[in-house]
């Protein structure tokens, strides 16, 4: 079993939609979680960072983290076009030393049909 | 523009040969992350530098290399090439990592 499931979609909704992606973990000792959004044939890039559980709100874009059921979801709200994208969820536990790696889903594919 | 620079973006290579992949991270960045991307497998780390050292060690295998210079710049070692070695290849830096860090547009590396 990996240690972050995510559903590689793909994912089809309309302008305007509400959307929700979603990944579990299975590692207790995670502390952080991130989203990052990857346009095709691009590096991906930062959107969201969390700590612990709870929800962290910027724009249209909400993450929330349950720790009790090991959930991670992504919110994105009044969907655009210029959403189409894949979503990567990632996470980390508390690391010693100065290590920061992050263990990522494989994605999920969204698009957003005007 | 990310500010993290991976040269070169493409490459295509023979079986058994080896590849050097470069990496300038964002000024000021000290941490540099290796992490590779395949279809099947997704992101995968590799290996972290912070300042010349090496800090962490993932999934690497014994023919791939890191290493980072005191410019900061890093670059990525992969010898005795595979098809299965075939796969998009990202840098990141970040100040401190605590945060997430920042990808570059990757190099995608194709064995033939």
């Amino acid at each position: 079993q990996k240690e972050v499931e995510q559903d590689p979609g793909p994912l089809s909704v309309p302008e305007g939609a509400i959307v929700s992606l979603n990944c579990t973990y299975s590692n207790s000792a995670f502390q952080y979680f991130m989203w990052y959004r990857q346009y095709s044939r691009k590096g991906p890039e930062l959107l969201m960072y969390t700590y612990s559980s709870g929800n962290k709100e910027d724009g249209r874009f909400t993450a929330q983290v349950d720790k009790s059921s090991k959930y991670i979801s992504l919110f994105i709200r009044d969907s655009q076009p210029s959403d189409s994208a894949t979503y990567l969820c990632a996470s980390r536990g508390d690391s010693g030393a100065g290590s920061y790696q992050l263990t990522f889903g494989k994605g999920t594919k969204l698009s957003v049909i005007p | 523009d990310s500010g993290v620079t991976q040269t070169p973006k493409h490459l295509i290579t023979a079986t058994g040969q080896r590849v050097t992949l470069r990496c300038s991270p964002r000024s000021g960045d000290l941490s540099v992350y290796w992490y590779q991307q395949s279809l099947d497998q997704g992101l995968q780390f590799l290996i972290q530098y912070y300042n010349g050292e090496e800090r962490a060690k993932g999934n690497i295998l014994e023919r791939f290399s890191a290493q980072q210079f005191p410019d900061l710049h890093s670059e990525l070692n992969l010898s005795s090439l595979e098809l299965g070695d075939s796969a998009l290849y990202f840098c990141a830096s970040s100040p401190t990592g605590v945060e997430g860090y920042t990808f570059g547009s990757g190099t995608r590396l194709t064995v033939v």
